[in-house]
């Protein structure tokens, strides 16, 4: 069955940056795309990006320019998040979800990740 | 950039009632692309609808998806005490992709 395993919750600094991973299963890999999303404590839901395995390119939303990046490394299927110089308003839970290319919607969604800012 | 306003912030109804969720966009959008998921406290977002009234699979034909334009309904007939949730809906604007802010289902 299709899953998408995230890493645990990661507790950082003000100013540090945090590298969020979704290892994915039960799927051909580079078939589908992967997105990022997060969602603030009880907040709604935030798009951060866009990764294509496949062609190993990738597309951000225009707030996290120049502090996210997004990576596929097709031999383990993992992707992963990194975002840097974080702040309290980056504690959040950060999301994987799956779209089949230009589906336009996520399928399956990881089980999320929090990332808590604070010193 | 397109804003999407869901209404009502909380739906409070009783089993085997009708819920109707709205998702209003600031602009016409295209229908294909509207999207609604359900995320129930301690688990994954789960997709229901897609294009606007395409049930995904596994979607029991409780919910049912409709609307254009700017406006879209997420009915959910015959309500179950598992259908307590928040329901969000999804669109593709010119940056990437938009969620409206949710709508709490208290059963």
């Amino acid at each position: 069955q299709v899953q998408l395993a995230q890493s645990g919750a990661e507790v950082k600094q003000p100013g540090a940056s945090v590298k969020v991973s979704c290892k994915a299963s039960g799927y051909t890999f580079t078939g589908y795309f992967i997105h990022w999303v997060r969602q603030a404590p009880g907040q709604g839901l935030e798009w951060m990006g866009i990764v294509r395995p496949s062609a190993g390119t990738t597309k951000y939303a225009q707030k996290f320019q120049g502090r996210v990046t997004m990576a596929s490394d097709t031999s383990t299927s993992t992707v992963y998040m990194e975002l840097s110089r974080l702040g309290s308003e980056d504690t959040a839970t950060y999301y994987c979800a799956r779209e089949l290319p230009n589906s336009y919607y996520f399928d399956y969604w990881g089980q999320g990740t929090l990332v808590t800012v604070s010193s | 950039e397109i804003v999407l306003t869901q209404s009502p912030g909380t739906l409070s109804l009783s089993p085997g009632e009708r819920a109707t969720l709205s998702c209003r966009a600031s602009q016409s959008v295209n229908s294909n692309y509207l999207v609604w998921y359900q995320q129930k406290p301690g688990q994954a977002l789960r997709l229901l609808i897609y294009g606007a009234s395409s049930r995904a699979t596994g979607i029991p034909d409780r919910f049912s998806g409709s609307g254009s334009g700017t406006d879209f309904t997420l009915t959910i007939s015959r309500l179950e005490p598992e259908d307590l949730a928040v329901y969000y809906c999804q669109q593709l604007g010119n940056s990437g992709y938009i969620f409206g802010q949710g709508t709490k289902l208290e059963i």
